[in-house]
């Protein structure tokens, strides 16, 4: 069963806009972690938040951590051609043995 | 350059057929994953290993093998192929737990099951 649920699906934007994602999880966890896939590769690590954090930033990149509602965000600002990728959250599992990845959101920029 | 690489990148099987599928990393991690991936489904974890000889099943197991004989390396068996097995496998490695760094993945195998 999967732990994180990514919002929306799929989302469409212009070069320049701001994209946000959401993350929802069932369960208490330790970390959130975000990361990227671009089509037909592997997935990249973006960014890792702790569960006593409430955001955190990286370049373009703005996470956001809500404990009490279960949910994160990903916040990529000023969006380029070269965002375009699906984007996964994943939330710690098995006492941190293992993350469980949600579906994804498929994020297409448009230039 | 130091990552996680799989081996092969695509493959065809016919039902019935066996194979394994070789991830090798070099940046000395203590954790090692293999995922499956398919439309819409997000990655579903196969099996896991924390350290060297060990081995752990995850969420989606069944008819598939691994071992972890090295740290650098984790073979992820299938003993006799289904088409419900035709997916991409990501292998995945990362430091001990509590202060996960995140995962580094491979490339990815593509396979097809006939």
């Amino acid at each position: 069963s999967q732990q994180g649920e990514e919002d929306p699906q799929a989302l469409s934007i212009q070069e320049g806009e701001n994209a946000t994602m959401n993350c929802s999880y069932k369960t208490s966890i330790n970390n959130l972690q975000w990361y990227r896939q671009n089509s037909g590769r592997g997935l990249v690590h973006l960014i890792l938040i702790r569960s006593n954090e409430r955001e955190k930033h990286s370049g373009r990149l703005r996470v956001t951590l809500d404990t009490s509602k279960k949910s994160s965000s990903l916040l990529i600002t000023a969006s380029r051609a070269a965002d375009t990728a699906s984007y996964f959250c994943a939330t710690d599992a098995n006492y941190g043995q293992n993350f469980v990845f949600g579906p994804g959101t498929r994020l297409s920029v448009l230039p | 350059n130091a990552g996680v690489t799989q081996t092969p990148k695509f493959r065809v099987l016919k039902t019935g057929q066996s194979m394994t599928l070789l991830c090798a990393q070099d940046m000395n991690h203590e954790y090692m994953y293999w995922y499956r991936q398919d439309p819409g489904m997000g990655l579903r974890l196969i099996h896991y290993s924390v350290g060297e000889g060990t081995t752990a099943k995850g969420e989606v197991p069944d008819g598939y093998n691994v071992s972890r004989l090295k740290k650098q390396n984790f073979l992820l068996g299938l003993e006799s192929a289904a088409p419900s097995q035709t997916s991409v496998y990501f292998c995945a490695s990362s430091y001990f737990q509590p202060r996960p760094y995140g995962y580094t993945f491979g490339s990815g195998t593509r396979l097809t099951v006939v």
